[in-house]
């Protein structure tokens, strides 16, 4: 049973445009939501976070946009660089602390000059 | 500085090795992770420990074995690994306390069962 679901495998953006990723959960004990980078042969670098108390967390070119009723969050990035490329995970936690992470599958980002 | 470093980068053991990837964090953080990760698959958790106790299992095969000597080092012990057990192996630390949420991960160690 797959908590944290992603649903585009990859995704192509023209530089400059804006990259939306989406993310999908159905249990509703998350309460926090983070998303990763991760380039290949590297660990996931966190991007950016939001609390299940908020709708949107902001950090540069970077947004995230939580609708708790849908049980769905998406990261926008604008304007996207090459430098984006890259899989993006979205992960969700269920409590503060020590906890595990659930992952989505990841989308494979492409941004095209 | 959100460091975390692993060792070795790569690592290429026999089924009847015993060897050991280490990690390390100079963060102050309390809490530390094991995850493991599968080609074109999402990390998936194998321990967590907090305040240097082990307090998350994910029902791990023993020929894996966590040890954490004290709040900044993380091992994991591997003994009669599988070829299955290939994988790249991350490690993950994270403040630990109730206000906290973000894991930060090292390089990983990428290691091939023969």
């Amino acid at each position: 049973d797959q908590q944290v679901k992603q649903n585009s495998p990859s995704l192509s953006v023209q530089e400059g445009r804006i990259s939306i990723l989406n993310c999908d959960y159905t249990n509703s004990m998350f309460d926090y939501f983070l998303w990763y980078k991760k380039y290949p042969a590297e660990g996931p670098t966190f991007l950016i976070s939001i609390s299940s108390i908020k709708d949107k967390n902001e950090d540069g070119r970077f947004t995230v946009f939580l609708n708790k009723s849908a049980k769905h969050l998406s990261l926008h990035i604008v304007p996207s660089q090459p430098g984006d490329s890259a899989v993006y995970f979205c992960a969700a936690s269920e409590g503060s602390g020590a906890q595990k992470l659930v992952f989505g599958q990841g989308t494979r980002l492409t941004i095209n000059p | 500085d959100t460091e975390v470093t692993q060792t070795p980068k790569h690592l290429v053991m026999g089924m009847t090795n015993k060897k050991s990837l280490k990690c390390e964090q100079h963060m102050g953080h309390r809490a530390m992770y094991w995850y493991k990760q599968k080609a074109k698959k999402p990390p998936e958790l194998m321990f967590v420990y907090s305040y240097e106790k082990l307090s998350i299992n994910e029902s791990v095969p023993s020929r894996f074995s966590p040890e954490c000597p004290n709040s900044s080092l993380l091992n994991l012990h591997l003994h009669a690994l599988q070829p299955e057990d290939s994988a790249l192996y991350l490690c993950a630390s994270s403040q630990g306390t109730s206000d906290s949420y973000e894991q930060y991960f090292g390089p990983g160690t990428r290691l091939t069962v023969t």
